[in-house]
């Protein structure tokens, strides 16, 4: 069974800070891995997808990397801004668009 | 364009009571699915569709839930009874086709039952 799991919890940064965002999974057969970013009384905003076969994405202020073999993730957020306030969901995608996310990472960037 | 539209967005009712949600997907969107979140976790599939019908419904509690799409556009979820652990936020998203399409969120139903 796939297990996701993501490091850490929460975070709070100063505005400015660049930070890493981690998401570890337990079986390396995925189709591909998202991040997606949720605020409070809403849905899921996808932020990035990374396919089986790509190693990164970029989108903005955004860098997801994918090393498969080793069942791990991770979300980069350059001059982190409060904006960015927000909790970030990792998803694999284990087949047939079947999405198993880990627990989130709750951040507050502070001004 | 419009995205994911679901309703209520929030609902109290009391154990024992039925409750029902609606989910309308974007349009030309073939896949559907609905979600449960519980406080703290990440989503957790309960159901998906193509078009019509329900390809994916082996974590959906079917002694109580039940979930329809009919005409492959709109979706109901149900829940009769409803119990306390129900309490939680459905999530209904769509997607293009299935595969491996990017799902589109929508805003939630958040359940509380008394």
């Amino acid at each position: 069974k796939q297990e996701v799991t993501q490091i850490p919890a929460a975070l709070s940064v100063p505005e400015g800070e660049n930070l890493v965002l981690n998401c570890s999974f337990t079986d390396s057969a995925i189709y591909n891995l998202q991040w997606f970013r949720q605020d409070p009384g809403k849905g899921l905003t996808s932020l990035l997808l990374i396919q089986s076969s790509q190693r990164e994405q970029t989108s903005g202020r955004l860098n997801a990397s994918l090393d498969k073999s080793s069942g791990r993730s991770t979300l980069y957020i350059a001059a982190s801004q409060p904006g960015d306030s927000a909790t970030y969901l990792c998803a694999v995608n284990t087949g047939f668009q079947k999405l198993v996310f880990g627990t989130g990472t709750r951040l507050l960037v502070s001004p | 364009e419009a995205g994911v539209v679901q309703s209520p967005r929030y609902k109290i009712i009391e154990k024992k009571q039925p409750v029902a949600f609606w989910c309308n997907p974007i349009s030309g969107h073939n896949t559907l699915y609905w979600y449960l979140q519980n406080l703290g976790q990440g989503p957790e599939l309960l159901i998906r569709y193509e078009n019509e019908e329900a390809v994916d419904d082996s974590q959906l509690p079917k002694d109580r839930f039940s979930a329809e799409r009919l005409k492959g556009v709109d979706s109901t979820l149900k829940i009769q009874p409803a119990e306390l652990g129900d309490s939680a936020v459905y999530l209904c998203a769509s997607s293009l086709e299935g595969g491996a399409d990017t799902q589109y969120f929508g805003p939630g139903t958040r359940l509380t039952v008394l």
